[in-house]
């Protein structure tokens, strides 16, 4: 049991540059969720998902897609990389919106 | 406006010497209030869930409580292998299924 995976550790972009974060779990959990944490502010919501199809947008989701089209998968894309998105991202997931959320390793990224 | 806030922002402390951390909320009505721990370079590691005021949950050198306005994680008798950054996440009953982090609380305990 893997729990919550997350791909690449780390990735530098140049401003512009698109990507996708990818993030996993084998748990079954419907909840899944994607975190910014920046010096100084704590997690911040930027998208999440009840189930497979059905997305919504957090605190921060500005630059930011999200889809789900199964339940293990939830990859956070940026389609224009800035500097303001240089942070650590963290993916979680949960049974359900108010259960406990599992976290995964984390994907350090830097915008340049 | 729903807000978290947590104090001090840091804590250095003896082995053995205990403290407490606080974790204040504002939210128009509390669905749970959650404790996490986070190592460098980590992603945030589950500690505690409490739902209602009055409640407390231990495990080993940990106890967390709740009251109507604010959680205490406690320490006690802390080891080196307990610094830490101490996270508490809030949800609340008008923010279905967002959860709502504080800055966080990092502990240093030296030998």
């Amino acid at each position: 049991n893997a729990g919550v995976t997350q791909t690449p550790k780390f990735q530098v972009l140049k401003t512009g540059q698109s990507m996708t974060l990818q993030c996993a779990q084998d748990m079954n959990h419907e909840y899944m969720s994607w975190y910014r944490q920046d010096p100084g502010m704590g997690l911040r919501l930027i998208h999440y998902s009840v189930g497979a199809g059905i997305t919504d947008q957090g605190e921060v989701p500005n630059g930011y897609n999200v889809s789900r089209s199964t339940t293990e998968d939830f990859p956070l894309r940026l389609l224009s990389a800035a500097p303001s998105q240089t942070s650590v991202y963290f993916c979680a997931s949960s049974w359900g919106p108010t259960d406990t959320q599992y976290f995964g390793p984390g994907t350090r990224l830097t915008v340049l | 406006e729903d807000q978290v806030t947590q104090s001090p922002e840091a804590l250095r402390l003896q082995e053995g010497e205990s403290s407490s951390l606080n974790c204040s909320y504002t939210v128009s009505g509390l669905r749970g209030l959650f404790w996490y721990r986070q190592d460098p370079g980590k992603g945030p590691e589950f500690l505690f869930t409490l739902y209602s005021a009055g409640e407390e949950k231990e495990k080993e050198r940990l106890k967390a409580t709740l009251t109507k306005k604010e959680s205490f994680l406690h320490i006690t008798a802390p080891k080196p292998e307990d610094s830490a950054t101490y996270l508490c996440a809030v949800h609340a009953t008008d923010s279905w299924g967002k959860l709502q982090f504080g800055a966080g609380t990092q502990v240093v305990v030296t030998p």
